[in-house]
């Protein structure tokens, strides 16, 4: 089990530059999730998709990003334009998810993305 | 927002000795979580406690937890220059996970 893949794992761009981050779920796992972690915030969940669907997106800080997940192997994360403000570690997750179940969700080691 | 606070923010134990943190939460809850994050990686699921369990073990990891004053607490026995990490409790609502601010814990060899 390769677990979950995120590339890159560090980015560094000047503020205006666009941004994308990817991530590759654990094989047959139905629910992908974002997260942003800073010292200040702590772990944020940006947005939750379920069968390549996004169910909650309540947590995008504003228009300039975007997630999308074109199938159950691949999502993406984008923001345009980046500001300095974005700088964090971005996390995705995977789990098994159905109604009433529990499973743990399993991370990938995050993109470190600075922005200058 | 963060549904859970941990206690303490840091710990520092000699290896060998035991780490015990702690977990408040806000609203009822379904199951609590801990996770684990090492410098530089993703975290790491560790145990999953259910609100009608009160204690789990998993190995040297022993977590309690109290519902009616929405607290959980992690015991690490026995512990190693490997447990140094990042602990974070997290609440689940739905397919929601909230987290706490996490305890960092240094175990010295």
């Amino acid at each position: 089990d390769a677990g979950v893949i995120q590339s890159p794992r560090h980015e560094v761009t000047e503020m205006g530059q666009e941004v994308t981050l990817r991530c590759k779920p654990i094989s047959g796992h139905n629910s992908l999730f974002w997260y942003r972690q800073t010292m200040m915030r702590g772990l944020e969940l940006l947005i939750y998709f379920n069968n390549n669907v996004p169910i909650d997106d309540s947590g995008m800080p504003e228009d300039r990003f975007s997630a999308k997940m074109p199938n159950a192997s691949f999502s993406t994360l984008k923001i345009q334009p980046s500001e300095p403000r974005d700088s964090a570690v971005y996390f995705c997750a995977s789990s098994q998810t159905g109604q009433g179940a529990s499973q743990p969700q399993h991370f990938g080691d995050g993109t470190r993305l600075s922005i200058l | 927002s963060q549904q859970g606070e941990e206690d303490p923010q840091a710990l520092s134990i000699q290896e060998g000795e035991n780490a015990t943190m702690n977990c408040s939460y806000k609203t009822s809850i379904n199951n609590l979580q801990w996770y684990r994050q090492n410098s530089g990686r993703g975290l790491v699921h560790l145990i999953l406690i259910r609100s009608n369990e009160r204690e789990k073990h998993s190995g040297r990891l022993r977590v309690t937890l109290d519902t009616s004053k929405k607290s959980s607490s992690l015991l690490i026995t026995a512990s190693r220059a490997a447990d140094t990490a990042s602990y974070f409790c997290a609440t689940l609502d739905d397919y929601r996970l909230s987290f706490g601010a996490g305890t960092t814990v240094t175990v010295r060899a």
